[in-house]
């Protein structure tokens, strides 16, 4: 079975600067997904980013960008230039690829609550 | 695009009384999931469709919780009796599914319905 660890229940940080949060996984797999979604006080899970573990160069969706340690069996998430729209629960999520595409179970963390302060 | 319906937001109830949650996913999304979301808590897994068929339910606890998906769209997650650990936030997500185009496993959730049991 896969677990997923989030080392760091809560973290803030200031306004404009850059927050990086730690996630490790533990798998016997080699070909999955990493995700990192978040969770406004609304409750809402929003997707932040997607990794396809087969692919060495690190994904990047603007502000956001992840520290991918295939190795390692780590990654992380940065976010650069915080905004006070980025306080939410963050959570970092597994999913094992099956060929033919037909298993979709994500495996999450703990989560991280982010706080972005003025 | 509405996105992933739930109702109702929020339900109180009595322990031992039945309680039932819908869910209607984005439309053409074959996969469709229901998880459960503690308090502080990552979500957990209660059951899986592919269409109309449960293809992994291997964390819904059976003695009380039941689902169904009729024709492969909506969903509606139900229990009885409730007890006082089933207080959580009942999450549903659904996914394209069905293949192995990019976007096919990325999971989009709705707003989750929170119960509360006295």
């Amino acid at each position: 079975a896969q677990t997923v660890t989030q080392s760091q229940p809560e973290m803030s940080v200031q306004e404009a600067e850059t927050v990086t949060l730690s996630c490790t996984y533990d798998t016997s797999e080699s070909n999955y997904y990493l995700f990192w979604y978040k969770q406004p006080p609304s409750r809402q899970m929003i997707l932040v980013i997607r990794q396809e573990a087969y692919k060495q160069q690190n994904a990047t969706e603007n502000r956001f960008s992840v520290n991918f340690q295939k190795a390692a069996k780590s990654f992380s998430l940065k976010i650069s230039d915080s905004q006070l729209g980025d306080t939410a629960m963050y959570f970092c999520a597994f999913m094992k690829h099956e060929s033919g595409g037909s298993n979709y179970k994500l495996t999450f963390g703990k989560g991280t609550l982010l706080t972005v302060n003025p | 695009e509405a996105g992933v319906v739930q109702s109702p937001r929020y339900k109180i109830i009595e322990k031992k009384q039945p309680v039932a949650f819908w869910c209607n996913p984005i439309s053409g999304h074959n996969t469709l999931y229901w998880y459960l979301q503690n308090l502080g808590q990552g979500p957990e897994l209660l059951i899986r469709y592919e269409n109309e068929e449960a293809v992994d339910d291997s964390q819904l606890p059976k003695d009380r919780f039941s689902a169904e998906r009729l024709k492969g769209v909506d969903s509606t997650l139900k229990i009885q009796p409730a007890e006082l650990g089933d207080s959580a936030v009942y999450l549903c997500a659904s996914s394209p599914g069905g293949g192995r185009s990019s976007g096919a496993n990325v999971l989009t959730f709705g707003a989750g319905s929170r119960l509360t049991v006295l």
